[in-house]
Order: C-alpha cells, then sequence, then structure tokens
C-alpha cells in the first residue's frame, strides 16, 4: 500500500505571496500524481495531473514538479479565490489509489 | 464531459448498511471507470474502491474487506456503492468520481455533488 504525506498540514499565506505545498509518496511513483482544489461544501476540482499538466481551466499560477516519491505544488501568486485545502494523489498502482492528509492553504 | 448526480442524504442506524448510487450522463458509461471516495468530517479523502462497468470485476481498499460491494448497471448508468456493519466512524461525505477517457492518467475529472450519510443510534 502506497501511503501518501503531505506538508505542512496548514499553509499561511498573504494574498499576492508564493505558497509551495510538498506532497511525499512512500514508494516510487513515476509521474502519476493529480492535485485537487477543494473549497468547503464542495467536490474536490483536478488542478494538475501527471505531475505537472494543468487540468482544464486551471490558471497558470499553478505549477506542479517533482517525481519519483517527491512532488510540490506552487502557486505563485495567491490569490482570494486560492484559499482552500489542496489534496495530492497518487494513481500510480491503479486500480489501487490514495490521497495525501491534505493542506490548507489559509490567508495570513 | 461526464456529469454524476448522486443519491440523496441518508441517516442510518449503527450495524445497517447503506447503497449510494451515482448515475452518469454524457460519454460511454461502460468505458468509464467509477471510484468511491469518502470524507469524515473535517477530514481528509479516503478512496474506498472502484468499478468498469465494461469488465464489471470492481476492487476496493483493504479496509473495507467483507463490508463494501461496488456495482454498476449499465441499463441505468448508474454506479452503486453498498456499506455494510455500518458505524459512527462510516459518517461522512461519500463522492463518486471518474477519469475522463481516453488518457492514461487515472486522475479524477468528474465529481458527483457527494451523499451525506449519517450513522446515528
Amino acid at each position: 500500500e502506497i501511503v501518501m504525506t503531505q506538508s505542512p498540514a496548514t499553509l499561511s499565506v498573504s494574498p499576492g505571496e508564493r505558497a509551495t505545498l510538498s506532497c511525499r509518496a512512500s514508494q516510487h511513483i513515476g509521474n502519476n500524481l493529480a492535485w485537487y482544489q477543494q473549497k468547503p461544501g464542495q467536490a474536490p476540482r483536478l488542478l494538475i495531473y501527471g505531475t505537472s499538466r494543468r487540468a482544464t481551466d486551471t490558471p497558470g499560477r499553478f505549477s506542479g514538479s517533482g517525481s519519483g516519491t517527491e512532488f510540490t505544488l506552487t502557486i505563485s501568486s495567491l490569490q482570494s479565490e486560492d484559499f482552500a485545502v489542496y489534496y495530492c494523489h497518487q494513481y500510480n498502482n491503479w486500480p489501487s489509489t490514495a490521497f495525501g492528509g491534505g493542506t490548507k492553504v489559509e490567508i495570513k | 464531459q461526464v456529469h454524476l448526480v448522486q443519491s440523496g442524504a441518508e441517516v442510518k442506524k449503527p450495524g445497517s448498511s447503506v447503497k449510494v448510487s451515482c448515475k452518469a450522463s454524457g460519454g460511454t458509461f461502460t468505458m468509464h471507470e467509477f471510484s468511491w471516495v469518502r470524507q469524515a468530517p473535517g477530514q481528509g479523502l479516503e478512496w474506498m474502491g472502484g468499478i468498469i462497468p465494461m469488465f464489471g470485476t470492481p476492487n476496493h481498499a483493504q479496509r473495507f474487506q467483507g463490508r463494501i460491494t461496488i456495482s454498476a448497471d449499465e441499463s441505468t448508468s448508474t454506479a452503486y456503492m453498498e456499506l455494510t456493519n455500518l458505524t459512527s466512524d462510516d459518517t461522512a461525505v461519500y463522492y463518486c468520481a471518474s477519469p475522463a477517457t481516453g488518457t492514461t492518467h487515472r486522475k479524477f475529472d468528474y465529481w458527483g455533488q457527494g451523499t451525506l450519510v449519517t450513522v446515528s443510534s
């Protein structure tokens, strides 16, 4: 079973600043990693897949990087609508799959 | 584009069962995969299992072994998740989710609106 660990649990950032979120896999997962954004009361929304590919309608300020076991989601200049919880998701050993515990990005 | 519509909220007694449905529209039902993901109050996302209607054989996370049944009905384009022997720990929002077709990336492009299942005596 692959375990996904996200850090930090909470990230306090001022609007306009850069946010860097980390995700670590317990085993190598190649580039089979996605990131989702979730706002209160809503279903998650796909942002990034294949480590660095933006999903349709994902703004350019979101970027993903990494490979193997270490991955990063960067939001270059936080906008008010970006304050939310972000989850990483590995799908390398499909059909089994796993999410990280989430990082809450809050206003500083 | 696939649209997923789930059944409504449920309140269940401990020890009972719940069956949540997820009706798909758009695309070809049998070519899609349907996974079930749950989220306990204030907690993260947890993958429970999934099915590809074309192949019919479901899979699930080991921790739900013996308690979960995932199925699909092609005639109604509906996927189902049944969870038995419910406890208060099963109180959560249950989502169905599906990847887009035509890609090897099994990420979840489409999500249902979620179904709140409350387990309480």
